[in-house]
């Protein structure tokens, strides 16, 4: 069964990090591009970052400003995500998804919280 | 710039169309994908590079374009349709966005 599995949230306070990690089953993550979205509580989709097939490009929205890194390990099916000088307003829902070549957002994880709170 | 703009609610009767507009100056070049999310579910992708549907969506669900505008058409509405409606696309350089998302209400 083809699948993505997220862990690494929790409760921190801001200013801390947090690592993010993105399992894969079902399907040789190396063939496709990972993205993470995330969703605050109560409210919409929101892009955060994108790491290519093989790890040689990476893309982050503008609000990342340098917080966070996507790193990927196709050895072991993983994708990271360091999350660094954490805000409040990071504090949401965090899939990871997968993209095919040419196509949509087509296989998404249930999420991991990050709950960022003093 | 990246922003697409979509009604916050729609309300629709049993049976009936509901029409999901998606706004913003890139969609004139770019692809628009559309995602459904049901409560305490990830989202699922139901229409991608404007008008392709995935295999297993329902063809009830279709989407369209015009100059700056995207739609997603959902015919012969259901109750199971009852969900938020989200636009997407990707520019050039592989930065991607969501629209600010849709309520469909079945009545």
């Amino acid at each position: 069964q083809v699948q993505l599995e997220e862990s690494g949230g929790g409760v921190v306070q801001p200013g801390t990090s947090l690592r993010l990690s993105c399992a894969a089953s079902g399907f040789i993550l190396r063939d496709y591009a990972i993205h993470w979205v995330r969703q605050a509580p109560g409210k919409g989709l929101e892009w955060v970052t994108v790491i290519s097939y093989d790890g040689s490009n990476k893309k982050y929205a503008e609000f990342v400003k340098g917080r966070f890194t996507i790193s990927r390990d196709n050895t072991n099916n993983t994708v990271d995500l360091l999350l660094t000088s954490l805000r409040l307003e990071d504090t949401a829902l965090y899939y990871c998804v997968r993209r095919p070549q040419a196509y949509g957002l087509d296989v998404w994880g249930r999420g991991t919280m990050v709950t960022v709170s003093s | 710039s990246l922003e697409l703009t979509q009604p916050s609610a729609v309300s629709v009767s049993p049976g009936q169309t509901a029409r999901i507009t998606c706004s913003g100056d890139a969609l004139l070049n770019l692809y628009t994908y559309w995602y459904q999310q049901k409560p305490g579910q990830a989202p699922i992708l139901l229409i991608y590079k404007d008008v392709q549907r995935p295999s297993g969506i329902p063809e009830r669900f279709s989407g369209s374009t015009s100059g700056t505008t995207a739609t997603l058409t959902i015919s012969g509405v259901r109750a199971e349709d009852e969900a938020d409606y989200y636009c997407q696309l990707a520019d050039s350089s592989g930065i991607y966005v969501f629209g600010t998302g849709t309520t469909v209400s079945v009545l």
